[in-house]
């Protein structure tokens, strides 16, 4: 059974700086996977999505790196802002799923003016 | 601006009552799933449809819930009875899968259910 852990839970951090969100997952029989940030008491919002043949995908100031042979994906936001704080969560499409996706707990990320 | 829009957006009822949520995928996506999201066990797939045939329902208790999809434009998700533990935010989802391998997904802004 696929498991999905994203650390920290929890980050902190000063506007202007740049961070990493860590995703590991145990099955690396994956299609891709995606990530999402969730705003409090809204959907969520597709970020990213990593092909399994690929090594990273990039949008603006957001770049997401899949190492699926490991079980990793990191998530890099750079010259973080305030509108950058919310909870972001990686889920992943397992090849023998279907279209299940399996997510993980999410990091809360907050940026502080 | 294409989106997933769901209906109620916020329910309150009392046990026993029954519950429906509705949702409209975005157009031309083949593909609708529904999640649940509680603090204590985050997101759960409940179940899906590809071009409106139940694909996988496996996630979703069989004795008190129900998802269907009349048209390509709406999918419901029903709860006869409904019980405390239900209370979550349901969200729908809707993708475009034309390839095994690519599965992107866009969430609905989600129906949050309270049952007292």
């Amino acid at each position: 059974k696929q498991e999905v852990t994203q650390i920290p839970a929890a980050l902190s951090v000063p506007e202007g700086e740049n961070l990493v969100l860590n995703c590991s997952f145990t099955d690396s029989a994956i299609y891709n996977l995606q990530w999402f940030r969730q705003d409090p008491g809204k959907g969520l919002t597709s970020l990213l999505l990593i092909q399994s043949s690929q090594r990273e995908q990039t949008s603006g100031r957001l770049n997401a790196s899949l190492d699926k042979s490991s079980g990793r994906s990191t998530l890099y936001i750079a010259a973080s802002q305030p509108g950058d704080s919310a909870t972001y969560l990686c889920a992943v499409r397992g090849e023998t799923s279907g279209s299940r996706l399996t997510f993980g707990e999410g990091t809360q990320l907050t940026v502080n003016p | 601006d294409a989106r997933v829009t769901q209906t109620p957006r916020h329910k309150v009822t009392e046990m026993g009552q029954e519950v429906t949520m509705r949702c409209q995928p975005i157009l031309g996506h083949n593909t609708v799933f529904w999640y649940r999201q509680t603090m204590m066990q985050g997101l759960e797939l409940l179940a899906y449809f590809r071009n409106r045939a139940p694909l996988d329902d496996s996630g979703m208790p069989k004795d008190r819930f129900s998802a269907e999809m009349p048209d390509a434009t709406l999918a419901t998700l029903k709860i006869q009875p409904s019980e405390p533990r239900d209370s979550a935010v349901y969200f729908c989802a809707s993708g475009l899968v034309l390839a095994p391998s690519y599965n992107e997904q866009f969430f609905g802004p989600g129906t949050r259910l309270t049952v007292l």
